[in-house]
């Protein structure tokens, strides 16, 4: 079975704190992503990598950066934390093969930024 | 600009039922398109997926219909039953010079009614 793990189900930070989410995934896969969620607006993608130490922009990159030292885990990071950064936060990871595609996502990190 | 647009934010069936979720796309160059369901406080598991050079795709109860033509895709769920209630998440992947990105419509809410 496909695991993938986000370190915190729910956090609570205060405006202008470093915050960092972690994701961990077991099946080797290639690409990890990152996206929100929220009401009305469907999943954004933030962020994602499609190997160690790649990282590309997806549509909403602002106010993050990621990180990708090892193949199994894809680091989130809001520099500066703000209010309008409060969401759910998902990671997902996938392989880079023809044939069969789908995305396995974490439970998600359910942020509150005061 | 949204690029994958689910138009019904909600949708009730009868139990027994077929429901069906609807899902249009605006870009061409989309080879690849997924349905996810997703619970309260879980991550989206994927549940059907189609190739953009087939127009259907069947997994027990669910079909997922794709006309190109129309920039359409639909789910079909037959029979439906209570715990097929969740949101569902059209996805659309789109692959540039060998990386993936997927864009997500913004979810139909599925309500399934014993």
């Amino acid at each position: 079975d496909v695991k993938v793990t986000q370190s915190s189900r729910y956090l609570v930070k205060r405006t202008g704190e470093k915050v960092f989410l972690e994701c961990v995934q077991d099946m080797d896969h290639e690409n990890m992503f990152w996206y929100r969620q929220d009401p009305g607006l469907g999943l954004r993608l933030i962020y994602f990598s499609y190997d160690v130490k790649m990282k590309e922009k997806g549509d909403i990159p602002e106010g993050y950066s990621v990180s990708r030292e090892k193949k199994e885990r894809f680091s989130l990071i809001l520099e500066s934390a703000s209010t309008n950064q409060t969401s759910m936060y998902l990671c997902a990871s996938s392989f880079s093969r023809r044939g069969k595609e789908t995305q396995y996502f974490g439970p998600g990190t359910r942020l509150l930024v005061l | 600009d949204q690029q994958v647009k689910q138009n019904s934010p909600s949708l009730s069936v009868q139990e027994g039922r077929i429901s069906i979720l609807n899902c249009d796309y605006t870009n061409s160059m989309f080879d690849y398109f997924l349905w996810y369901k997703k619970y309260p406080a879980e991550g989206p598991t994927f549940l059907i997926s189609i190739s953009s050079i087939k127009d259907k795709n069947e997994d027990g109860r669910f079909t997922v219909f794709l006309n190109k033509s129309a920039k359409h895709l639909s789910l079909h769920i037959v029979p439906s039953q209570p715990g097929d209630s969740a949101v569902y998440f059209c996805a659309a992947r789109l692959t540039t010079s060998g990386t993936y990105k997927y864009i997500f419509g913004t979810g139909t809410r599925l309500k399934v009614l014993a």
